[in-house]
């Protein structure tokens, strides 16, 4: 199997404060952790690539120093989500990829089941 | 740049109808293809993936896809649908070069009424 967790599934949070969300593969390791947001009715956007014990890169247009990202373990990736604002209300997801090895990877990204965050 | 899509945001059926959902990407290299699957309430499970090989891939819950590269496209089909196949279903993207950025498209709603 490949089963990727999420922890909370669900928070709410009073604007200003900072948000942790964990996302952890519990049957393999991860060299790559994904994160990904998803609005109402809408596809799942990539906001950061992160690779363990190494700085996540990010997509065009997401602020780094808002969304903190650590994967210190190969089992573990963090998404901070600093001085939090209604407008960062969304659905967050997290993918981790088995590496395949070889030059052409033909990883398949496993799903977490989200984190529904509700900024007050 | 990458781009997917889906022209079928919202499909209703009958149990027992058959099922195609468009997909098209838009890409010049050689791309890999997937459809994943987000039952309600639920995260994205993987129903087929296409690398290289045989274009018509066979995924589980006897959904079945085909890689057509002239087309540009990857649809989903499925001959004889169910209740329980209400969800929502996402084709995606990525170049076999770069396989760290998927690119989704934005969903096909599927209801079945029995």
């Amino acid at each position: 199997g490949a089963v990727v967790s999420q922890h909370p599934s669900r928070v709410i949070c009073k604007s200003g404060t900072s948000v942790k969300i964990e996302c952890r593969s519990l049957d393999f390791q991860a060299t790559t952790m994904f994160w990904y947001r998803q609005f109402p009715k809408q596809s799942l956007m990539l906001m950061a690539t992160s690779n363990e014990g190494s700085k996540a890169t990010y997509e065009q247009g997401v602020e780094k120093d808002k969304f903190l990202i650590n994967h210190a373990s190969l089992t573990l990736s963090t998404l901070t989500v600093t001085s939090a604002h209604p407008e960062d209300s969304s659905f967050y997801i997290c993918s981790a990829t088995k590496l395949a090895g070889g030059l052409f990877s033909t990883d398949t990204q496993y799903f977490g089941p989200g984190t529904r965050l509700t900024v007050l | 740049a990458q781009s997917v899509s889906q022209h079928n945001h919202h499909v209703i059926l009958s149990e027992a109808a058959s099922l195609e959902l468009g997909c098209n990407y838009s890409y010049g290299g050689t791309v890999n293809l997937f459809w994943y699957v987000q039952y309600p309430g639920q995260h994205l499970q993987l129903l087929l993936k296409y690398f290289s090989g045989d274009p018509l891939v066979k995924g589980i819950k006897g959904f079945e896809a085909e890689f057509i590269k002239s087309k540009f496209s990857f649809n989903l089909r499925k001959p004889s649908v169910q209740w329980s196949d209400t969800a929502e279903y996402f084709c995606a993207v990525n170049a076999q070069y770069n396989t760290d950025k998927l690119i989704f498209g934005t969903g096909t709603r599927l209801q079945v009424f029995p």
